[in-house]
């Protein structure tokens, strides 16, 4: 595979499940994101991991907490969450964070449907 | 707080026409910024990425500008094709490692 994939891709879930969403870079980055998507909303950063390390941390819900292993891999671990979480999650990764001509690179996303 | 408005939320051209997305930011002080495609229900593709020393990019009959000093991009597509339909999101990369999103343009290119 090539690129930056998320699994799944579609997820329903209750008010009190644990559920997590995966995502993995094969490009060889250093650095990992996680943004949200509602509808009729900008994009909002929520995560910035850089060679594993968190490094932003946008006033996220503790209902979402991050992991990153290691710099290919990125999960969103997911509990109690609200009808109002319900989006689309995307993942992207860069070369590094903060570089001049860094561009990120979007994976498909995981469309977030919370009952 | 950076803020990036896109002009207009939706926009719907006959097959062949010229057109132009506007985007605007409200802090000069950017690194570069960042016109991207996105197709219904998937993630972002980079179309063109403009640093704040340039002042234009192109790339086959997409044609980007920046006028930082002003706040303003715009996206220029030529000879539009019903495969260009998609929502074109403007993005502004600040001295940190965020990336601040306008709403995008919805464009629906008819055969």
């Amino acid at each position: 595979e090539t690129g930056v994939t998320q699994t799944p891709r579609h997820l329903v879930m209750g008010m009190t499940n644990k559920k997590s969403l995966k995502c993995e870079q094969h490009l060889g980055h250093n650095a990992m994101y996680w943004y949200k998507q509602s509808a009729k909303k900008p994009l909002e950063l929520m995560f910035v991991y850089s060679l594993e390390e968190r490094v932003e941390n946008n006033s996220v819900p503790s209902r979402f907490s991050p992991e990153c292993p290691n710099s290919s891999h990125l999960f969103l671990h997911l509990h109690t969450l609200q009808p109002e979480d319900s989006a689309l999650y995307l993942c992207a990764s860069s070369q590094a964070v903060g570089q001049f001509r860094d561009t990120q690179y979007f994976g498909p996303g995981t469309r977030l449907t919370v009952l | 707080k950076q803020e990036v408005t896109q002009i207009p939320a939706a926009l719907s051209v006959p097959e062949g026409e010229n057109l132009v997305l506007n985007c605007s930011f409200t802090d000069s002080a950017i690194y570069n910024l960042q016109w991207f495609r996105q197709d219904p229900g998937k993630g972002l593709t980079s179309l063109l990425l403009i640093q704040s020393s340039q002042r234009e990019q192109t790339s086959g009959r997409l044609n980007a500008s920046l006028d930082k000093s002003s706040g303003r991009s715009t996206l220029y597509i030529a000879a539009s094709q019903p495969g260009d339909s998609a929502t074109y999101l403007c993005a502004v990369k600040d001295s940190g490692s965020r990336l601040t999103f306008g709403e995008g343009t919805q464009l629906t290119v008819n055969p």
